[in-house]
Formats: C-alpha cells, sequence, structure tokens
C-alpha cells in the first residue's frame, strides 16, 4: 500500500517568516500534486510536479520533487495570512493523498 | 472557468436512512471521484468512475455505492447511513491526456448522521 506521510501535521507561525512542510513516502511516484484547502471548501490544485528533482515556484511558494520521486517539499517565503489553510499532497499512480499539514499564519 | 458543484453543503439524517448525494461537473470530464475527509485521516477514496455506468471501488466502499448514469453526474447512495459515516464528503474530477491526477474539487457535503 502506498502512504504519504505529510510533516509537520500543524504549523502556526508569524507573519513574513519562512516556512517548509514535506512530503514522504516510500514508493515512487510517477506524479505528486500539492492542493491548499481552506476551511468549509474543498481542495485547490496548486502544482503537479513530475521529474524528479523538478521545483516549481508559484509566487511566494517552491514546489520540489525529491530526485527518486519519493518525497516533495514546499517552502514559503514571507508567510501572509492569506496562506492559511490545509496543504495536501497527492501522489500517483494510485492516487493517495497525505494526511495535510494544518498551516496557520498569525498577523 | 472549471465548476464541480455538489447538491448540499449541509445534510442531517437519521440513522438507518437512504442518503444520496449529487455531484455535477462542467468540465467534460470522464473521471469522477467520491472521497470522503476525516481529521487525522485525509481524503480516502470511497469510489470512482472512469466512464459513463462504469465505477470501481476506491479503499473504503462499505456502505456505499454510486451511480454514474450521464457523463456530467456523479451519485454517491448510503443505503442505510450509520453514525459512522458523519463526515465530510467531496466529490472530484478529473481528465485524461496525461492530467488524470489533477483533480478539481466540488465544496463538500457535510454529512451528520444521527
Amino acid at each position: 500500500t502506498q502512504l504519504l506521510e505529510q510533516s509537520p501535521q500543524f504549523l502556526s507561525i508569524q507573519e513574513g517568516e519562512n516556512l517548509t512542510v514535506y512530503c514522504n513516502s516510500s514508493s515512487v511516484f510517477s506524479s505528486l500534486q500539492w492542493y491548499r484547502q481552506e476551511p468549509g471548501e474543498g481542495p485547490v490544485l496548486l502544482v503537479t510536479v513530475v521529474t524528479g528533482g523538478e521545483v516549481k515556484k508559484l509566487k511566494r511558494l517552491t514546489f520540489q520533487f525529491g530526485d527518486a520521486r519519493k518525497d516533495s517539499s514546499l517552502h514559503i517565503t514571507a508567510a501572509q495570512p492569506g496562506d492559511t489553510g490545509l496543504y495536501l499532497c497527492a501522489g500517483a499512480q494510485k492516487l493517495v493523498f497525505g494526511q495535510g499539514t494544518r498551516l496557520t499564519i498569525n498577523p | 472557468d472549471v465548476k464541480v458543484t455538489q447538491s448540499s453543503r449541509y445534510l442531517v439524517k437519521r440513522t438507518g436512512e437512504k442518503v444520496f448525494l449529487e455531484c455535477v461537473q462542467d468540465m467534460d470530464h470522464e473521471n469522477m471521484f467520491w472521497y470522503r475527509q476525516d481529521p487525522g485521516l485525509g481524503l480516502r477514496l470511497i469510489y470512482f468512475s472512469y466512464d459513463v455506468k462504469m465505477k470501481e471501488k476506491g479503499d473504503i466502499p462499505e456502505g456505499y455505492s454510486v451511480s454514474r448514469e450521464k457523463k456530467e453526474r456523479f451519485s454517491l447512495i448510503l443505503e442505510s447511513a450509520s453514525t459512522n459515516q458523519t463526515s465530510m464528503y467531496l466529490c472530484a474530477s478529473s481528465g485524461t491526456s496525461g492530467r488524470v491526477h489533477e483533480q478539481f474539487f466540488g465544496p463538500g457535503t457535510r454529512l451528520t448522521v444521527l
């Protein structure tokens, strides 16, 4: 069974700080997606990474896929209150979701 | 703008009732999914469908069934609701052509079974 472990499960930091959240597995994935979910809403796709070592940037968010395609990280620079939410990673072939990192950015 | 809609945002039902959750997508997507989301457990796949009238069991299909009579509509049915089915239910859809794993989600239905 493919499993994705996200860490930390909870993170609360001050506005302006940097942070990194992780998504790890012992399985190899053909691609990995990151989603953000706000309270009362469904997850929204942020990015897909496909190639080992790939780095993608979305404004202040930087996503990296591990060389072996077993893990990924999300780095946020100068976090803002609007970044608050539940961040989920999901890996394919058989789509599996991590349990999420609940991020709170305090003004 | 792509859109996945779910019939109810909040639903309260009694144990033993038959419950229908409806999902409609306007993106002409082939694939549709039903998940439940519980704290600390992430999203767990109940059923998915890759074509009209086709369905596949996910990781936790027990107690649920699905129906896909039209491409845009995917229904989740709780045959006899139980309290352990209290959860957030999320519907999603995705296309093909190499992007099958990029899912678009509806807003969710928070179901409470009393």
